[in-house]
């Protein structure tokens, strides 16, 4: 079965730092990997994912994460923290189209002005 | 395009009794998830429905239901509500029940049982 690791429950940078939030998976197939983003008292929006392809995935907001199978892992950057930036970030994965998502535990992004 | 909606957003119950909670996902989409997000589990996978049929289960007891109408709005029940229960009960839908599928999650309704 899959799992999620996220390293840090709470991260807290600078504006204007690089932002970097850690994802380790477990996945005994080639994975389906997801970042979700959740602001204060909404729902999850998709970042970014990664199915087949390119290993470097863009997402919106100026993320991108990279895919590196070796390491099972698929971290989330963003080279310069904006204070909009600021909520709590979801790592996923799927071992197939046809399984739910397995989702980590969230890390909570902090920017401090 | 309007987005998933849930209904109520907040409610407040006792233990014993039953609640049910309703998700609209958006228009052309059939598949509808949810899920249980707490502060000490994270989010947990509920159930997945498409067109009407239940296509995956989580790891929750039986007190928790769900099913799916023909318009693929979908209804979650749970029934003798325990303290723990509480909880951001999240629906999400996508176009198709497959999850590599990007899913749109609603604002969720947020349980407190008291």
């Amino acid at each position: 079965a899959q799992s999620v690791t996220q390293l840090g429950s709470h991260v807290s940078v600078s504006e204007g730092a690089l932002v970097l939030l850690r994802c380790n998976y477990s996945s005994s197939v080639p994975p389906y990997l997801f970042w979700y983003v959740q602001y204060p008292n909404q729902g999850l929006q998709l970042l970014l994912k990664y199915t087949t392809g390119a290993t470097l995935v863009k997402g919106i907001n100026g993320f991108e994460a990279e895919f590196k199978k070796s390491e099972t892992s698929f971290h989330l950057t963003k080279p310069s923290a904006h204070m909009s930036d600021a909520a709590e970030y979801f790592c996923a994965v799927s071992d197939s189209g046809n399984t739910p998502l397995v989702f980590g535990k969230g890390t909570r992004l902090s920017v401090i002005a | 395009k309007a987005g998933v909606t849930q209904t109520p957003r907040y409610l407040i119950k006792t233990r014993g009794q039953q609640v049910t909670l309703s998700c609209s996902p958006i228009s052309g989409h059939r598949s509808v998830s949810w899920y249980q997000q707490t502060p000490g589990q994270g989010l947990q996978f509920l159930f997945e429905y498409f067109s009407e049929t239940q296509r995956n289960k989580g790891n929750f007891p039986g007190r928790f239901s769900g099913r799916q109408f023909s318009n693929s709005r979908s209804e979650m029940n749970v029934s003798t509500l325990e303290l723990g229960d509480s909880a951001l009960y999240l629906c999400a839908s996508s176009s198709t029940p497959t999850s590599y599928n990007e899913q749109f999650f609603g604002p969720g309704t947020r349980l407190t049982v008291l």
